[in-house]
């Protein structure tokens, strides 16, 4: 059974550096094919794709948040973390990780509701 | 940048058949999943790779893919169907649709 949990602050100040943490089990990220993917979701709006980190370390991320976002992952640990810089208000929202099978998020963790406020 | 254009609301009697769309550009050379999202949940895999739908989803949920738009079918819809509805794809980067929320009454 996989799971996946997402942790972090839950609140941060304008232009500081926001750092989750997603610990999963089930699966392994040395196993060929597979990636963890993190998505956010400000209140009462869409599903936003932030980043993907794949079993090679090979990366990709949101052309529109490239700039702020690194994806790191740690295989010995069963973590990959996030991490964005600048953070606004406007970065209010739940963020969440999901294992990334060929194609698609499945399963997804439970979300953390990250707020930035001063 | 590519886009994902869904209705933002639908709705549908009980037992009856629900279609949400999801519109983009060749979207039917690329492969479409779905997910469902009910109030304070995360997302759940509801059908991937166009029309496969995961272990534990009820037969009732269908997916199509072609030309430029992915439907999402709900055959004999049910209230506990009641949620909002995310198409996805990827073209070089993962793309989400603004969503539909689905109302059965």
């Amino acid at each position: 059974q996989i799971t996946l949990k997402e942790s972090g602050p839950t609140l941060v100040k304008p232009t500081q550096t926001l750092t989750l943490t997603c610990t999963f089990s089930g699966f392994s990220l040395s196993t060929s094919g597979v990636g963890v993917g993190w998505i956010r979701q400000p209140p009462g709006k869409a599903l936003e794709w932030l980043a993907v980190i794949y079993w090679n370390d090979d990366k990709r991320y949101s052309p529109s948040l490239k700039s702020r976002l690194t994806i790191t992952k740690d295989t010995s640990k069963n973590q990959v973390v996030l991490t964005m810089t600048n953070m606004d208000p406007v970065d209010t929202a739940t963020y969440y990780c999901a294992h990334n099978g060929p194609s698609r998020f499945d399963p997804w963790g439970q979300g953390t509701l990250v707020t930035v406020s001063s | 940048s590519y886009e994902l254009t869904q209705p933002p609301s639908v709705s549908v009697s009980p037992g009856q058949t629900a279609s949400i769309t999801c519109s983009g550009d060749k979207l039917g050379d690329k492969y479409a999943c779905w997910y469902q999202q009910k109030p304070g949940q995360s997302p759940v895999l509801v059908i991937y790779q166009d029309n496969k739908r995961p272990s534990g989803i009820p037969e009732r949920f269908s997916g199509s893919n072609s030309g430029n738009t992915a439907t999402l079918t709900i055959s004999g819809t049910q209230a506990m169907d009641e949620a909002d509805y995310y198409c996805q794809a990827w073209d070089s980067f993962v793309v989400f649709g603004g969503g539909t929320k689905l109302t059965v009454l």
